[in-house]
């Protein structure tokens, strides 16, 4: 079992609809979890993170943690084209150091 | 503009070569990593620096050698690599916290080719 599931996609909404984009994971000692976005040929950078169970939202993102069933989700309201990225989940947990794996992305597409 | 540097962007180097990858933080960060990413794959981690000290090998091969001179400064020295060590290679920096991880700062990469 892949330590981080998420569904590769590609993922296609039209602009202005809610994208949602979920990941699953198997470490119940994991601690904190992150959403990134990258795209092409660019680094990841950070969309959200969080910590406890329930909802977080940011602007027009919403990350919703599920520990209990070991379930992360991200939605993006009124999506637009310049959100066409790849979207990384990520978990992170102490070890003796700071890890922080990733899981293989979810390629979204936004058409206008 | 990102507050992690990565020097150089590109990188072309011979198996035989040695070379090194430099990265450097003005963000205050107590940790920093390295992550290689192939392409269309996730990023991998490879190192973790903790206030200058290595706490993580991913079981990387010798040919890779992490370096931490200080707090703000992170190399990764090259030598004989495969052609499929070829990839983006990524510096990540964050926060030391006890209760919780901070989220990772990443520099732009050096995209690697090895010939």
């Amino acid at each position: 079992q892949k330590e981080v599931e998420q569904n590769s996609g590609p993922l296609s909404v039209p602009e202005g609809a809610i994208a949602s984009l979920n990941c699953t994971y198997s470490d119940r000692g994991s601690q904190s979890f992150f959403w990134y976005r990258q795209y092409s040929g660019k680094s990841p950078e950070l969309i959200m993170f969080i910590y406890s169970n329930g909802d977080k939202e940011d602007g027009r993102f919403t990350a919703q943690l599920n520990k209990a069933s070991q379930y992360v989700s991200l939605l993006i309201r009124d999506s637009q084209p310049s959100d066409s990225a790849t979207y990384l989940c990520a978990f992170a947990r102490n070890t003796g150091g700071f890890k922080t794996i990733f899981g293989a992305g979810t390629r979204l597409f936004v058409k206008a | 503009d990102t507050e992690v540097t990565q020097t150089p962007k590109h990188l072309v180097m011979g198996m035989t070569n040695k070379k090194s990858l430099k990265c450097e933080q003005h963000m205050g960060h107590r940790a920093m990593y390295w992550y290689k990413q192939k392409a269309k794959k996730p990023p991998e981690l490879m190192f973790v620096y903790s206030y200058e000290k290595l706490s993580i090998n991913e079981s990387v091969p010798s040919r890779f050698s992490p370096e931490c001179p200080n707090s703000s400064l992170l190399n990764l020295h090259l030598h004989a690599l495969q052609p499929e060590d070829s990839a983006l290679y990524l510096c990540a920096s964050s926060d030391v916290d006890s209760s919780y991880n901070s989220p990772l700062h990443f520099g732009n990469g050096t995209r690697l080719t090895v010939t």
